[in-house]
């Protein structure tokens, strides 16, 4: 059960876009399409952002969204603002009913 | 609106036990699936356990099985994390989630932190 691989660190300029990858394997991230991302500001507990690779739960803005291809899935950020700041993290679901975490990767607003 | 309040951290020695609580209110309780996932200082996110609505589905992070049991009381609106054995990298803010299906945690607590050191 070995966590997903997400770059450190991404950064990006006001209002450009920025897309964070999350790879894995076939047992995980390519096996399923329930691949999750959070969000989490400092102090704060994390904040789910995408659900089952795409979907946006209620109240997440459009500017977040999700894709997959093979064993690696992506999160995208259009029109980055400077609240977006935080540290993201993927998720998938794996066998025997368990989740597997990325490692996490911190976004910063330039 | 949906709450999740966790309890029964602190400071516990090496190889002794330790049992966390979680509170929910706001949902029905006994239809979704919960989960505990934990941050150590500076860290991530680590999945550690994750029991179905009806406790028919159970599953634990390999760092942790044989050593951290989960369970709830549908009947309490509770979430339960029997943690025995516990080493020093067991150190974390634990945090008690709510699962939309299973592993898409749509709602948090704000942790109980447990501190493993002699």
């Amino acid at each position: 059960q070995s966590a997903l691989t997400q770059p450190a660190s991404v950064s990006g300029s006001p209002g450009q876009s920025i897309t964070i990858s999350c790879t894995g394997t076939s047992s995980d991230v390519g096996g399923y399409n329930y691949v999750s991302w959070y969000q989490q500001h400092p102090g704060k507990a994390p904040k789910l952002m995408i659900y089952d690779v795409s979907n946006r739960p209620s109240g997440v803005s459009n500017r977040f969204s999700g894709s997959k291809s093979g064993n690696t899935a992506s999160l995208t950020i259009s029109g980055l603002q400077a609240e977006d700041e935080a540290d993201y993290y993927c998720s998938s679901y794996t066998s025997s009913v368990r989740v597997v975490f990325g490692g996490g990767t911190k976004l910063t607003v330039l | 609106e949906v709450q999740l309040v966790e309890s029964g951290g602190g400071l516990v020695q090496p190889g002794r036990s330790l049992r966390l609580s979680c509170a929910a209110s706001g949902f029905t309780f006994d239809d979704y699936a919960m989960h505990w996932v934990r941050q150590a200082p500076g860290k991530g996110l680590e999945w550690v356990s994750g029991i179905s609505w009806n406790s028919g589905s159970i599953g634990y992070a390999d760092s942790v099985k044989g050593r951290f049991t989960i369970s709830r009381d549908n009947a309490k609106n509770s979430l339960y994390l029997q943690m025995n054995s516990l080493r020093a990298e067991d150190t974390a803010l634990y945090y008690c989630a709510k699962a939309y299906l299973w592993g898409d945690l749509e709602y948090w607590g704000q942790g109980t932190l447990v501190t493993v050191s002699s």
